[in-house]
């Protein structure tokens, strides 16, 4: 079984501050992949960024990067010069890679994160 | 850019009603999936189909859901006697393999009512 724990329901951050969002995460599974998801007031679920297990660098994508720190199973969410238009919720999610492991997507209970002027 | 598109992008229907809920996945892909999100809550995993049958189903996926894939291209899901806790965002989302939902193809959602 795969568990997400996201333990910050809220984060404020003043705009063109950078801002940590804490993911850990638990899994039997020795091949993996970590995901980070937005979704906005509207609804919709945009992907931001993936880690695999077995990356040897932290991802990276344009103002997001991942903290990923196996030893710890913690897969952070780092945005830099926050956006007004970044605030919405923020889910950290994972799936198996391995046969024989379930695939579908683990969400953790996400992060409210507002972006103050 | 290929994408999951799902219809309606919300209903509302009254309980004891039948729905179904339409998704159309990328077409090259292979796993499809549902998930819902009751307001304000988490996304969770209901179901995924492989190959023509379920591969994997949440406690969630009771006997009122059900999924079918009836021709090259549509993937639905139907509730066949809604209740009021059913109300929620449901999402479709497919990947060519297993786990690999690099680049999140996740539909856009529909947003059932049940009044």
């Amino acid at each position: 079984a795969q568990k997400i724990t996201q333990t910050q329901p809220g984060m404020f951050v003043q705009e063109k501050e950078a801002v940590t969002l804490d993911c850990t995460y638990d899994t039997s599974d020795p091949s993996y992949g970590l995901f980070w998801y937005k979704q906005p007031s509207s609804g919709e679920m945009i992907f931001l960024i993936y880690q695999g297990s077995y990356d040897q660098q932290n991802a990276t994508e344009g103002r997001y990067s991942l903290n990923f720190q196996k030893a710890r199973k913690s897969a952070n969410l780092v945005i830099s010069a926050s956006q007004l238009g970044d605030s919405a919720m923020y889910f950290c999610a994972m799936s198996a890679i391995s046969s024989g492991s379930a695939r579908q997507l683990t969400f953790g209970s996400g992060t409210q994160l507002t972006v103050l002027p | 850019e290929p994408e999951v598109t799902q219809t309606p992008s919300h209903q509302v229907t009254q309980m004891g009603q039948e729905v179904i809920l339409r998704c159309v996945p990328i077409s090259n892909h292979l796993y499809f999936y549902w998930y819902r999100q009751i307001l304000g809550q988490k996304v969770e995993f209901l179901v995924s189909f492989y190959n023509n049958e379920i591969s994997e189903k949440s406690e969630i996926f009771d006997d009122q859901f059900s999924v079918e894939r009836p021709d090259g291209s549509n993937f639905t899901l139907k509730i066949r006697s809604t209740k009021l806790e059913d109300s929620a965002m449901y999402f479709c989302a497919s990947s060519e393999a297993p786990g690999q939902h690099r680049e999140g193809y996740f539909g856009p959602g529909t947003r059932l009512t049940v009044t």
